[in-house]
């Protein structure tokens, strides 16, 4: 079945060094990737989507990468500031045809002053 | 403004009883979710509606129901039967129907635990 890994061990940098997250998938060949942030009791936050036909996907200080031969897609922050700490997911489309987001379980990045 | 509200923010059930989470949404949208959330997890889903009056279940509708009467709502009722409802739950919507590349817009979550 279709799996989507995110590394679960917080994420620990300091202010203005580039944060990079990672999401890995099996089983799947998803026709595009999202991002989303989510803050302590809150809904998630829509914040990049990258086709599978995108290398590339910059916006302000987020970049993504996405790899489909390699199954993986790369989250970077640049400049990174102290109001970026929150977790941020990945959701691939579901296969089986009702291609409904499905998320990770998220990495939490933790931006030190 | 315009966005999607989910109430109450915090929820308690007693045992044996039913409880509804309320989902309103004045984005037009037309599709909706229910995801519900435990900690260190990700959100799974347990209902979807693409359309007025059609919802399908997701991969955990054991022990929920849903309806979908009217564009803007989407209640989700959380049933004696669900044996372990201590979540986080979200609703979100889309523009369109999954499948679209659409993003989701989620309300801000229903914290529900057991008395």
């Amino acid at each position: 079945s279709q799996k989507i890994e995110q590394n679960s061990e917080a994420l620990n940098i300091q202010e203005g060094k580039t944060a990079t997250l990672t999401c890995n998938y099996t089983n799947y060949s998803p026709a595009y990737l999202q991002w989303y942030r989510q803050d302590p009791g809150r809904g998630p936050v829509f914040l990049l989507l990258i086709r599978e036909n995108e290398k590339e996907k910059r916006k302000e200080r987020l970049k993504v990468t996405f790899d489909t031969t390699l199954k993986q897609s790369l989250f970077h922050i640049t400049a990174s500031q102290p109001a970026d700490s929150a977790t941020y997911l990945c959701a691939l489309p579901a296969s089986g045809g009702s291609y409904i987001p499905t998320f990770g379980r998220g990495t939490s990045l933790i931006v030190h002053p | 403004d315009g966005g999607i509200t989910q109430s109450p923010k915090y929820l308690f059930r007693k045992e044996g009883q039913n409880v509804t989470l309320s989902c309103e949404q004045n984005l037009n949208h037309d599709a909706m979710y229910w995801y519900r959330q435990d900690p260190g997890q990700g959100l799974r889903l347990i209902y979807y509606s693409q359309i007025v009056n059609d919802f399908q279940k997701g991969d955990i509708a054991e022990g929920y129901s849903v309806s979908r009467e009217k564009k803007e709502s989407f209640p989700l009722t959380v049933t004696s039967a669900q044996k372990n409802p201590t979540a986080f739950y979200l609703c979100a919507s889309s523009r369109d129907r999954a499948g679209t590349n659409e993003k989701l817009f989620f309300g801000s979550g229903t914290q529900l635990s057991v008395l």
